[in-house]
């Protein structure tokens, strides 16, 4: 059971680029989430997808996209990266069957620089 | 979403008993109360959760007085390992209809040392 995978793990971008960030999990859970982490900094939401079909605006979505594509994966697109962009980006996943949804699982990360 | 407040950092001794309070004044009837942990380069981990009273696990205890206002996450006996950031959060689900936004503060950064 791999829980939450993100791809890739790192990834280099010049200004204006832009990529697609991956995450898939394979708990069956309703609800994925795409936060970013600065340096000392606590986990800023993006964007969530509360179940398929459904995306939402989190605390800092400008500059991003999100597409769940369908109950296992969910994307965050950067169409025109920023060196403000550079973050450490994690997804998460949870269970609406919780009675909070709060119990989330999150991948391991993605490090992206923007020079 | 019931906003938290949780000290930026604390200190303690291998062995010791480490307490961790946070604060969520205007939290709502639905909500329960969740602590995650987060070691440096990696994603945070689920600890615990509560709505009212005691909640314990092998991991820790939660201690939520009757007004909800404040909870406090206790750490038995700690060791070098369990220095990490830790993140209160509050919200409920159900209203939501399944999607919590799980807004993270900035955290408590505990530091044990030998």
């Amino acid at each position: 059971n791999a829980g939450v995978t993100q791809t890739p793990k790192f990834q280099v971008l010049k200004t204006g680029q832009s990529m697609t960030l991956q995450c898939a999990q394979d708990m069956n859970h309703n609800s994925m989430y795409w936060y970013r982490q600065d340096p000392g900094m606590g986990l800023r939401l993006i964007y969530y997808s509360a179940s398929e079909g459904t995306t939402d605006k989190g605390e800092v979505p400008n500059g991003y996209n999100v597409s769940r594509l369908n109950k296992r994966e969910f994307s965050l697109r950067l169409e025109s990266a920023a060196p403000s962009q550079t973050s450490v980006y994690f997804c998460a996943s949870s269970d609406r069957s919780n009675p909070s949804g709060t119990e989330a699982f999150f991948g391991q990360g993605t490090r992206l620089t923007v020079v | 979403l019931a906003k938290t407040t949780q000290p930026i950092s604390m200190d303690s001794y291998e062995g010791q008993e480490v307490n961790i309070t946070c604060s969520h004044n205007n939290i709502a009837t639905n909500d329960y109360i969740t602590w995650y942990q987060q070691f440096p380069s990696q994603g945070p981990r689920f600890i615990i959760q509560g709505y009212k009273t005691k909640v314990t696990n092998e991991v820790a205890s939660l201690f939520i007085p009757a007004d909800r206002k404040s909870s406090t996450l206790s750490l038995p006996r700690v060791s070098l390992s369990d220095t990490a950031v830790y993140y209160c959060l509050v919200g409920d689900a159900i209203l939501t209809g399944g999607g919590n936004k799980l807004t993270f503060g900035t955290g408590t950064q505990l530091k044990v040392e030998l």
